[in-house]
């Protein structure tokens, strides 16, 4: 069974620039959540969206935004890069709508000069 | 507000040298506590829920407790192979949100 899969892998963005990751949940799993892990903050939820739905929102300004489409994909966007969005985004998906350990990928690290 | 922390930050044990990691918390309305490995590059991988407090749960050298305010996770005999940082997380509230600690970065020498 494929695990979570995240694109792309490293990417170099520089300030004002906007950038798009990609995550393929497992299947079957209806439940996708982001979050941004850096050195100092640690891991900090972002949003989680089920069935399309975004259910959950974490305590980021406006410019991170995200989708779910039908097939449980995601997207997350962040627009008008800032130094200190460089991090790691990782995904994670769950099978139930409402509990159970969240299964990450490999994440996609930001480096914004 | 709903916090997490962790201690120690880093942790350098010898082979063999059993030890625990500690996790606090502080939310409203826990639902579960889960621990996870993360290895440098990788994304955590989920190693326990705990769900009530008197709650154990056991996987090789690692053991998980869970008390009402906080959880211990216990490494008997570690190996070198164990080295990694160590999560924990709460989920809180409606549906799967997560508060996840900073962290242990256990180091075991050989």
């Amino acid at each position: 069974k494929a695990g979570v899969t995240q694109t792309p892998r490293y990417l170099i963005k520089t300030r004002g620039q906007q950038v798009t990751l990609s995550c393929s949940p497992i299947s079957g799993h209806r439940s996708v959540s982001w979050y941004q892990q850096t050195p100092g903050q640690g891991l900090q939820f972002l949003f989680e969206y089920f069935s399309e739905t975004q259910r959950n929102k974490g305590n980021f300004p406006g410019r991170f935004s995200g989708r779910q489409f039908s097939n449980s994909r995601s997207e997350m966007n962040v627009s008008t890069l800032e130094l200190g969005d460089s991090a790691l985004y990782l995904c994670a998906s769950t099978r139930d709508a409402d509990t159970g350990e969240l299964f990450f990928g490999e994440g996609s690290r930001l480096t914004v000069l | 507000e709903d916090q997490v922390t962790q201690s120690p930050e880093a942790l350098r044990l010898q082979e063999g040298e059993s030890s625990s990691l500690n996790c606090s918390y502080t939310v409203s309305g826990l639902r579960g506590l889960f621990w996870y490995r993360q290895d440098p590059g990788k994304g955590p991988e989920f190693l326990f829920t705990l769900y009530s407090a008197g709650e154990e749960k056991e996987k090789e050298r690692l053991k998980a407790t869970l008390t009402k305010k906080e959880s211990f996770l216990h490494i008997t005999a570690p190996k070198p192979e164990d080295s990694a940082t160590y999560l924990c997380a709460v989920q809180a509230g409606n549906f799967n949100k997560f508060y996840f600690g900073s962290g242990t970065k256990l180091n075991v020498k050989p």
